[in-house]
């Protein structure tokens, strides 16, 4: 069955940079869109784009626009979301997810990234 | 953008009795709708999608119904296990209502 896993937490400053990874297993990767969703405290979730593993096309939403980049390393099954220029309001729980006709299926288990000085 | 505004934000329902959730969106999204449950400490679990069709391993107690901007979510006689926060998501560009959380009245 699918799964995929998520690096682990991360604490930032602001401005800085964040590359999280998802790694998937028991599925062909290449044949896979994931998406990437975050949920801040207390907020509902948010989507921010998404990668089609096969020939890495991505799509971003608007809100994140220029500052998220998702990609994919094929021969690790491996897909990454990277933001930058983090401020406090980025910190959220940070999700892979599946695509199954465009609604999310399989998701990771969520990384924790904290902006603080 | 879509905005999907779900009510109530809270449900108090005693077990073995039936939840009614509702989400509406701003504009028709068709039958693009999902459904997903989510408890504390976890990854969203999806529930529904296409309006009304379960996902592999969905109880049947768990139904969606609706189309273009009104959908509901039934679960007909709650379960210990259905005390969750409850999001729809529409597919068309993907955007999240802002939950309905369901307590043990």
């Amino acid at each position: 069955q699918v799964q995929l896993v998520q690096s682990g937490a991360e604490v930032k400053k602001p401005g800085a940079s964040v590359k999280v990874s998802c790694k998937a297993s028991g599925y062909t990767f290449a044949i896979l869109v994931l998406h990437w969703v975050r949920q801040a405290p207390g907020q509902r979730l948010e989507w921010m784009g998404w990668i089609n593993a096969a020939n890495g096309n991505t799509k971003y939403s608007e809100t994140f626009q220029g500052r998220v980049s998702i990609s994919r390393d094929t021969s690790a099954s491996t897909a990454y979301m990277e933001l930058s220029s983090l401020r406090s309001e980025d910190t959220a729980v940070y999700y892979c997810a599946k695509n199954f006709l465009n609604a999310f299926d399989i998701w990771g288990q969520g990384t924790m990234v904290t902006v603080s000085s | 953008e879509i905005v999907m505004t779900q009510s109530p934000a809270t449900l108090s329902v005693s077990p073995g009795e039936r939840a009614t959730l509702s989400c509406r969106a701003s504009q028709s999204v068709s039958s693009n709708l999902a459904w997903y449950q989510q408890k504390p400490g976890q990854a969203p679990r999806l529930l529904i999608y296409g309006a009304s069709t379960r996902a592999t391993g969905i109880p049947a107690r768990f139904s969606g119904s609706g189309s273009g901007t009104e959908f509901t979510l039934t679960i007909s006689s709650l379960q210990s296990e259905d005390f969750a926060v409850y999001y729809c998501q529409q597919y068309n560009n993907w955007t999240f209502g802002q939950g309905t959380k369901v307590e043990i009245k």
